[in-house]
């Protein structure tokens, strides 16, 4: 089972901020926060990932709790194109080939 | 050169054909994945390769049978595949090892079962 706990569906008007939550509040110490989307057809797009730190680059900002039991990935400027099933895993980062295991995801959707 | 390429795009195969599905990477990753992705749902891991070796297997049937001929290509080879096995696959490949261990997916090959 997935071990990370998303809304369904969110909508975000375009060029505003979008604020993605994800709930994970049985992270152990050595695993990280990594965020993916699907545009629609497609196959799944990295995102961003992190520890403790907030993470920014050139997609979006990883917003993590200090307690880690939650964060909070956003989309600065968001735009139709944004449009997708975002996906928010734990996993211990450099844990050897150990794929992913995707929970059901945000689906957002940028109104015009 | 981040891509990850798979073919063929789509696929018709009937319940008693073989077929293969390929994908490749030139970014010298050493973990390639296989997923399978039904309509609505989240992928779900088939197969691991780590270092040309098959490493995980979450008891996927015998009738879908995985190869890692080199460190740039991954197999999926179809025999007697049923309806129900319909669905997007998905190749992705990584670095099995380090901080940066994020995962770049093809853009899949729709599987038709008829």
């Amino acid at each position: 089972d997935a071990k990370t706990t998303q809304p369904p569906s969110m909508d975000c008007a375009e060029g505003r901020a979008a604020n993605l939550p994800c709930n994970h509040s049985t992270i152990s110490g050595n695993e990280y926060v990594y965020w993916y989307r699907q545009i629609h057809s497609q196959g799944p797009q990295y995102i961003i990932h992190g520890l403790k730190n907030n993470e920014t680059n050139e997609m979006a900002s990883l917003i993590i709790t200090e307690d880690r039991k939650s964060s909070t990935l956003i989309l600065p400027h968001a735009t139709l194109r944004d449009t997708a099933v975002y996906y928010c895993i734990v996993r211990v980062a450099g844990g050897g080939a150990d794929g992913l295991t995707f929970g059901k995801g945000t689906h957002l959707i940028i109104q015009p | 050169d981040t891509e990850v390429t798979q073919t063929p795009k789509h696929l018709v195969m009937g319940m008693t054909n073989k077929k293969s599905l390929k994908c490749e990477q030139h970014m010298g990753h050493r973990a390639m994945y296989w997923y399978k992705q039904k309509a609505k749902k989240p992928p779900e891991l088939m197969f691991v390769y780590s270092y040309e070796k098959l490493s995980i297997n979450e008891s996927v049937p015998s009738r879908f049978s995985p190869e890692c001929p080199n460190s740039s290509l991954l197999n999926l080879h179809l025999h007697a595949l049923q309806p129900e096995d319909s669905a997007l696959y998905l190749c992705a490949s990584s670095r099995p090892t380090g901080r940066n261990t994020e995962a770049f997916f093809g853009q899949g090959t729709r599987l038709t079962v008829v």
